[in-house]
């Protein structure tokens, strides 16, 4: 039972450099998410994508891209990292963006911008 | 942005007590989910509340919708050290749900 599955789990970045975050979901579910989780700020989100082949900016954007590669895939990319964007990264999937649905969660990738 | 206060931030309580989580919003949603997320995991959802006064419960966790769908209030009757987490309110509108700050429980032995 994979379920959401999202990769690294750590990373360590230089200011400026830039990464991707890999996300997977093996539920066959139609909609994806990234969100970063800062303390005392809750989960926020980055950016989603309701259905394969489309992609929405969430609450904040800003500094991220984001590629549905194909139904299962969703990942996100930092093209230059500053230290404001160390946080927790969280990629989820759900049936549907409808309301109601059950968002699944990965385990988190912990970034750090230095 | 639609904003979910949530409160009390922190809670540390001993094992049989009984407390009361809140989520309030000057938004209208939807729907309202509650999650509970442990350390070094990802939110898991706890119960999705859709109607307005709408009551749910789930052992001894009891959840309620306000009438007016703004805010939302989760109860736990005799807590035990396995409730302990990070609980979060997260409201829908507009295809997006929009998540609070959690409240922090610790449940001691």
């Amino acid at each position: 039972n994979a379920g959401v599955t999202q990769t690294p789990k750590f990373q360590v970045l230089k200011t400026g450099q830039s990464m991707t975050l890999q996300c997977a979901q093996d539920m066959n579910h139609n909609s994806m998410y990234w969100y970063r989780q800062d303390p005392g700020m809750g989960l926020r989100l980055i950016y989603y994508s309701a259905s394969e082949g489309t992609t929405d900016k969430g609450e904040v954007p800003n500094g991220y891209n984001v590629s549905r590669l194909n139904k299962r895939e969703f990942s996100l990319r930092l093209e230059s990292a500053a230290p404001s964007q160390t946080s927790v990264y969280f990629c989820a999937s759900s049936e549907s963006v409808f309301s109601g649905n059950t968002i699944y969660f990965g385990e988190g990738s912990w970034l750090t911008v230095v | 942005t639609q904003l979910l206060e949530q409160s009390p931030q922190f809670l540390s309580i001993q094992e049989g007590e009984n407390l009361t989580v809140y989520c309030n919003s000057s938004s209208v949603f939807s729907s309202l989910q509650w999650y509970r997320q442990e350390p070094g995991e990802g939110p898991v959802l706890l119960v999705t509340v859709v109607t307005g006064g709408e009551v749910k419960k789930l052992k001894r966790l009891t959840f309620q919708f306000g009438d007016a769908r703004k805010d939302s209030s989760l109860h736990i009757t005799a807590a035990q050290p396995g409730d302990t987490g990070l609980y979060l309110c997260a409201g829908y509108n507009f295809n997006k749900f929009y998540f609070g700050s959690g409240t922090k429980l610790n449940v001691k032995p």
